[in-house]
């Protein structure tokens, strides 16, 4: 079966870079999508179509996707932006959906 | 606004069923498909499937074939997740989120559904 693989977690200090990976082998053919969960919440969608950011999400979330690795990149981190974060995607018949393992984002 | 409001939390013995609501509200319920999703305690997102609102025909992702049936009420806009000979390794968080058709992006979510299966 299909699989994306994110890191378990990152740690970055507030106000620096944080950069989070999924890879998988359809993603230079399919879209990455990527959500936000925090703490007993619902997950947010925060970059669709590999780098569009929806209505709402602020600027410093952005997105790439180059080869079988995609990569959600939050510039100047806020501690507000601890999280959970997850990859999202199909295999290359599209009929396979799956998500990333999550990658805890930790702000301190 | 896009609102998906979820049944309430669930105990259930090994062996039984259960059946979860979802009600949209804020859109066209047949212009937009209907995913589920499940959370474990303490796990990441699993997709399980999805349904088309227009036909009711659904698609299971492995794993999920067998005791989980997705089904429709387009009269009120609401989608069901039934799970029948509920076992232990079912409790979880189930979600339902909307989805486009012709693409596989979800992009509202319900609240979730807290599901124990206990004995």
């Amino acid at each position: 079966s299909y699989e994306l693989t994110q890191p378990p977690s990152v740690s970055v200090s507030p106000g620096q870079t944080a950069r989070i990976t999924c890879s998988g082998d359809a993603l230079p053919k399919k879209y990455a999508y990527w959500y936000q969960q925090k703490s007993g919440q619902a997950p947010v969608l925060v970059i669709s179509d590999d780098s569009k950011r929806p209505s709402g999400i602020p600027e410093r979330f952005s997105g790439s996707s180059s080869g079988t690795m995609a990569t959600l990149t939050i510039s100047g981190a806020l501690v507000e932006d601890e999280a959970d974060y997850y990859c999202y995607s199909t295999d290359s018949s599209g009929n396979h959906r799956v998500f990333g393992g999550g990658t805890k984002l930790t702000v301190l | 606004q896009v609102q998906l409001v979820q049944s309430g939390s669930e105990l259930k013995k090994p062996g039984a069923s259960v059946k979860i609501s979802c009600k949209a509200s804020g859109y066209t319920f047949t212009r937009y498909t209907m995913n589920w999703v499940r959370q474990a305690p303490g796990q990441g997102l699993e997709w399980m499937g999805w349904i088309n609102t227009g036909t009711g025909n659904p698609t299971y992702a492995q794993g999920f074939t067998g005791r989980f049936v997705f089904s429709l009420d387009s009269s009120v806009s609401t989608a069901y997740l039934q799970i029948s000979s509920l076992e232990a390794a079912d409790t979880a968080v189930y979600s339902c989120a909307r989805g486009v058709y012709g693409d596989y992006v979800i992009d509202y979510w319900g609240q979730g559904t807290p599901v124990t299966v206990s004995s």
